[in-house]
């Protein structure tokens, strides 16, 4: 049963444009949502996260928005560009209603590649 | 160090055989996670402490697993009689503390494969 859902495998979009990707979960108590960004060889790298109590976080090129009723996150990247291109893995977590571990539950990532 | 740092950064051992994986959280972190990522697949949950016990260990794929967390800082997980299955990439990770919805930050990871 997967929680986490990122149904696009693969992403390509031009360099200067906007990057969307989407995430899906089924879990209702999912409270705090992150994105990761992963290069080959190396460990996921944390970019932005929200909680549950907001609809939206902006960090530089980078927001997050998320629709509680529809149990749907996207990220948006404005503007794109090549160095973007890597896997973007969305992850959830329950916090205290774990039990306090927060541990992450991670979606099957979507590969992006922004091209010159 | 600034990161957290995992070794060794590749391990190849024959079936059967035990590893023994190794992580240093960031200095100061009081929780710390030890993920697995298969092939093609999104990171999986193995195992959170929060100092040195382990309150979480719903993750474990089998008793062949465990691991164990000293002072507070190192966390060593080691898997016996190992399985051609347990092939993966093996990550852990930090966080500041548990219940305030802090970022948990990743290490390269440990890849394993068994012959």
């Amino acid at each position: 049963d997967q929680q986490v859902k990122q149904n696009s495998p693969s992403l390509s979009v031009q360099e200067g444009r906007i990057s969307i990707l989407n995430c899906d979960y089924t879990n209702s108590m999912f409270d705090y949502f992150l994105w990761y960004k992963k290069y080959p060889a190396e460990g996921p790298t944390f970019l932005i996260s929200i909680s549950s109590i907001k609809d939206k976080n902006e960090d530089g090129r980078f927001t997050v928005f998320l629709n509680k009723s529809a149990k749907h996150l996207s990220l948006h990247i404005v503007p794109s560009q090549p160095g973007d291109s890597a896997v973007y893995f969305c992850a959830a977590s329950a916090g205290h209603a774990q039990g306090g571990s927060e541990k992450l539950v991670f979606g099957k990532g979507t590969k992006l590649t922004v091209n010159p | 160090g600034a990161g957290v740092s995992q070794s060794p950064s590749n391990k190849v051992t024959e079936k059967g055989k035990d590893v023994e994986l190794r992580c240093d959280p960031i200095s100061g972190h009081t929780a710390l996670y030890w993920y697995r990522q298969s092939l093609g697949q999104g990171l999986e949950f193995l195992i959170y402490f929060q100092g040195n016990s382990a309150p979480d260990k719903s993750g474990l794929p089998s008793d062949r697993f465990s691991a164990e967390r000293t002072g507070g800082s190192v966390s060593t997980l080691t898997i016996q009689r190992t399985q051609q299955e347990d092939s993966a990439v093996y990550l852990c990770a930090s966080s500041l503390r548990p219940g305030s919805n802090q970022p948990q930050h990743f290490g390269d990871g440990t890849r394993l494969s068994i012959l």
